[in-house]
């Protein structure tokens, strides 16, 4: 079954540390995103990247990094400049081709505490 | 005037009942319009893309006002399995693929 897959679903953190999430979609999209979602807010757009090797930031890049190697593969590093990085972390791909171009597709998520 | 407004609720209805969302947006230039699902600590997952045309999907009917800006979505025969939260969102300007997310309404159907 095509889909997004991120791990892990659940991380803690403690101050002071990178940590690394995980994000992989074999859907053969072109792009992949990188949003930041806390209690009762949207969505917030951390990076995005349309192409290999290729990505820009978003509306909160300070104090995440992200790669983008292979086309299947995302990965997220939540870094200690991050203030605030207890949220929810979730992944999603669009094709951006197509009459479907636009339609963002999902990951589980990962919920990140930082104790 | 912000990038997206929607009415958070939560709205509270009866089983059976007619439910009807809206969301404004401020960017003319979007292009793509669509309503997610969100349930609780769960991922948002698309419900349905917004046609100019309006589209009906089963109970679920969405329309675009361009000339206003605002998108709608009507629930009809709610069950309480509609139970969620429901995301206006919308392109952004140019090619780059990104999506605007309002906040949510959230709708709770009760027995």
């Amino acid at each position: 079954d095509g889909g997004i897959t991120q791990s892990p679903k659940y991380l803690f953190r403690k101050e002071g540390q990178n940590v690394t999430l995980s994000c992989e979609q074999n859907l053969n999209h072109d792009a992949m995103y990188w949003y930041r979602q806390d209690p009762g807010q949207g969505l917030r757009l951390i990076y995005y990247s349309q192409i290999v090797n290729d990505f820009q930031k978003g509306d909160i890049a300070e104090g995440y990094s992200v790669s983008r190697e292979k086309k299947e593969s995302f990965p997220l590093t939540v870094t200690s400049a991050q203030k605030n990085p207890t949220a929810f972390y979730l992944c999603a791909s669009s094709p951006l081709a197509g009459v479907r171009r636009d339609e963002q597709f999902f990951g589980p998520g990962t919920r990140l505490t930082v104790l | 005037r912000k990038e997206v407004e929607q009415d958070p609720g939560p709205f509270n209805v009866p089983e059976g009942a007619t439910v009807a969302f809206n969301c404004t947006y401020s960017n003319s230039a979007s292009q793509s319009f669509f309503w997610y699902r969100q349930d609780c600590r769960k991922e948002p997952k698309l419900l349905m893309s917004v046609y100019s045309s309006g589209n009906e999907d089963g109970r679920f009917t969405a329309q675009l006002n361009r000339a206003s800006q605002y998108i709608s979505l009507l629930i009809r025969d709610s069950k309480l399995s509609d139970s969620a939260t429901y995301l206006c969102v919308f392109s952004g300007s140019g090619n780059t693929g990104k999506l605007i997310f309002g906040q949510g309404t959230t709708l709770q159907v009760k027995p």
